[in-house]
């Protein structure tokens, strides 16, 4: 079955600028974590949702924001990009909510360059 | 808060010699404690993790509460298990993962 899909994989912006990602989770999926991976920060977690709704979220501004579709797909949405936004945002699903059971399955990512 | 510490960005080993990445958590509670592995020009994937006590590619790591760690360990490296090794934590309030800053391990022929 077809792992999680994540477009576009690579994207290239301008300060200032917004950008919309998204994430196909695995069929039956219904939970969709996303990371930001730096080479500075490493993997932080942006947000989680779990049928539409917005479980968690982390430590990043408003700048930061998603939602999830009645189909379990995401989208995550930066808006007025600073260069530090550069990084590779990585979608991950689960069955259901992240837990000790519910295992992970990550995307290839979205690199995002911002110049 | 929870934290996870992995003290070796670099480790690098001979093949056929033993390996342990370590890993040390903060949590107050009690925590499900996880390893990923990203091999190269490939996706995030889980290797292992504790709730499961088992050993995916003779990789085993246990979780000792009393020293907060969970160290991965493999008794002969593989030439193939060159890779970036993370360790993750989710707490009991579930909902957000907590990954180390990673271990690069380099296994040499």
């Amino acid at each position: 079955k077809a792992g999680v899909t994540q477009t576009p994989r690579y994207l290239i912006k301008t300060r200032g600028q917004q950008v919309t990602l998204s994430c196909s989770p695995i069929s039956g999926h219904r939970s969709v974590s996303w990371y930001q991976q730096t080479p500075g920060q490493g993997l932080q977690f942006l947000f989680e949702y779990f049928s539409e709704t917005q479980r968690n979220k982390g430590n990043f501004p408003g700048r930061f924001s998603g939602r999830q579709f009645s189909n379990s797909r995401s989208e995550m949405n930066v808006s007025t990009l600073e260069l530090g936004d550069s990084a590779l945002y990585l979608c991950a699903s689960s069955l259901g909510p992240i837990s000790g059971a519910n295992v992970l399955t990550f995307g290839a990512g979205s690199r995002l360059t911002v110049l | 808060a929870q934290r996870v510490t992995q003290p070796e960005k670099l480790l690098s080993v001979f093949k056929g010699a033993p390996v342990e990445l370590k890993c040390n958590y903060s949590y107050s509670g009690s925590p499900e404690l996880f390893w990923y592995v990203q091999y190269s020009r490939q996706r995030l994937q889980l290797l292992l993790r504790h709730i499961s006590r088992e050993s995916i590619k003779g990789f085993t790591a246990d979780l000792n509460k009393g020293e907060t760690s969970f160290h991965l360990k493999k008794p002969f490296a593989q030439e193939e298990d060159s890779a970036m090794y993370y360790c993750a934590l989710i707490g009991t309030s579930g909902s957000r993962l907590t990954f180390g800053e990673g271990t690069q391990l380099t296994v040499n022929p």
